[in-house]
């Protein structure tokens, strides 16, 4: 099955500095690639997807990038603020969706 | 529209007992997960169903048993709940395709004793 490893475990960051954490995926058939920020004791939510025939896609001050041939993706959150603190994780889908461990992003003010 | 709704919240279980966690959507959802989410290990895919009346394993499907018996719910079971089985247990559905939003439902937190 899909193997999905994310990197860095933990990030803190200044406000207003930028935050990237990337992932790798292990099935080339995997074809959409989400990512959703879990607010402590809340539901994940999805803050952004890119599909494989797309290289990157932006939204706001949130991108992701993918280069499906060294089988990795990344997000990156520009201008950080306080409340983007939250854990991040990324996920890779052929039909089952497979979830990376997770990132715990601190931004401090 | 409620969207995901998971039933029970909380439960506290001893060794050896059995029960089960309800998932309900009202989005005509094909699509439908359970993953668990034990601190640094992120969300590890249990079970799914790709639409009524199919399940499929997912990483973790050691100890618990699925069914979609209807299209609008998903039922896991743990029959002989262990203390391993302690963590927070999150429900998904997905639209017609596999490339899309996963909905979560608000988790259920289940302690094993």
């Amino acid at each position: 099955g899909e193997n999905v490893e994310q990197h860095p475990s933990t990030l803190s960051v200044q406000e207003g500095d930028s935050a990237v954490i990337k992932c790798t995926y292990s099935d080339s058939a995997s074809n959409y690639f989400p990512w959703y920020k879990q607010e402590l004791g809340k539901r994940p939510q999805l803050i952004i997807d890119i599909r494989s025939n797309v290289g990157e896609k932006k939204d706001q001050r949130i991108a992701v990038t993918l280069n499906k041939t060294a089988k990795h993706f990344s997000l990156h959150i520009t201008e950080t603020q306080p409340e983007d603190s939250a854990v991040y994780f990324c996920a890779a889908s052929r039909g089952d969706m497979r979830f990376g461990a997770g990132t715990r992003l601190t931004v401090k003010p | 529209n409620a969207g995901v709704t998971q039933t029970p919240k909380f439960r506290v279980l001893k060794t050896g007992q059995s029960m089960t966690l309800l998932c309900a959507q009202d989005m005509n959802h094909e699509y439908m997960y359970w993953y668990r989410q034990d601190p640094g290990m992120g969300l590890r895919l249990i079970h799914y169903s790709v639409g009524e009346g199919t399940t499929a394993k997912g990483e973790v499907p050691d100890g618990y048993n699925v069914s979609r018996l209807k299209k609008q719910n998903f039922l896991l079971g743990l029959e002989s709940a262990a203390p391993s089985q302690t963590s927070v247990y999150f429900c998904a559905s997905q639209g017609l395709v596999s490339t899309g939003e996963l909905f979560f439902g608000e988790g259920s937190r289940l302690t094993v004793l």
